[in-house]
């Protein structure tokens, strides 16, 4: 069965300085991997998805994700974060081929706290 | 605001009762998901559907059933609740048609079982 992971529950960051959450999953077939942002009493947004081609995706508000397929991983950055990114990043894959586009596995989530 | 509108936004009852969820879709969006998220599972995937037809189930226990209408509002039922049922329970719309497959998610319904 598919699995995302997620290797940090909790972060706490300084306004300005570098993220990176990380992001593996566990399936050997086709997929396509997306990474969506749920700001307090918000809904989820998506901030950026992997389809096929240029591995390193530009996303909404400077983020970027990067995916290595040897690694199975799919990580999430911003060179320099602000206090409005303070919200729970999720990573999520789906089977291209299983059907529905957003029959999404999703990982735990990843709570990112910025101080000013 | 994704347009997508879930209702109600809070929900408490108790054991044993049952529930209907209301997910009004963006419109033109065909296709309908619901997904659930609590503390011990985290979010999961329970059914979608697409243009009124099931088409893909999850971890939907069988207590649970859903249903889209031919206007494209989709209803889960949650019928013999337990405690462990209380979670936010999400849907999410998507036009699934050639490129146009972006998720858009509504503000869920917070059920609460007591």
């Amino acid at each position: 069965a598919q699995s995302v992971s997620q290797h940090n529950h909790h972060v706490i960051l300084s306004e300005a300085a570098s993220l990176e959450l990380g992001c593996n999953y566990s399936y050997g077939g086709t997929v396509n991997l997306f990474w969506y942002v749920q700001y307090p009493g918000q809904h989820l947004q998506l901030l950026l998805k992997y389809f096929s081609g240029d591995p390193l995706v530009k996303g909404i508000k400077g983020f970027e994700a990067e995916f290595i397929k040897s690694k199975f991983s799919f990580n999430l950055r911003k060179p320099s974060v602000q206090w409005s990114d303070t919200a729970e990043y999720f990573c999520a894959v789906n089977d291209r081929f299983s059907g529905g586009y957003n029959k999404l596995i999703f990982g735990a989530g990843t709570r990112l706290a910025v101080h000013p | 605001d994704s347009g997508v509108t879930q209702t109600p936004k809070h929900l408490i009852t108790a054991t044993g009762q049952r529930v209907t969820l209301r997910c009004s879709p963006r419109s033109g969006d065909l296709s309908v998901y619901w997904y659930q998220q609590s503390l011990d599972q985290g979010l999961q995937f329970l059914i979608h559907y697409y243009n009124g037809e099931e088409r893909a189930k999850g971890n939907i226990l069988e207590r649970f059933s859903a249903q889209q209408f031919p206007d494209l509002h989709s209803e889960l039922n949650l019928s013999s609740l337990e405690l462990g049922d209380s979670a936010l329970y999400f849907c999410a719309s998507s036009a699934d048609r050639g490129t146009n497959t972006e998720a858009f998610f509504g503000q869920g319904t917070r059920l609460t079982v007591v």
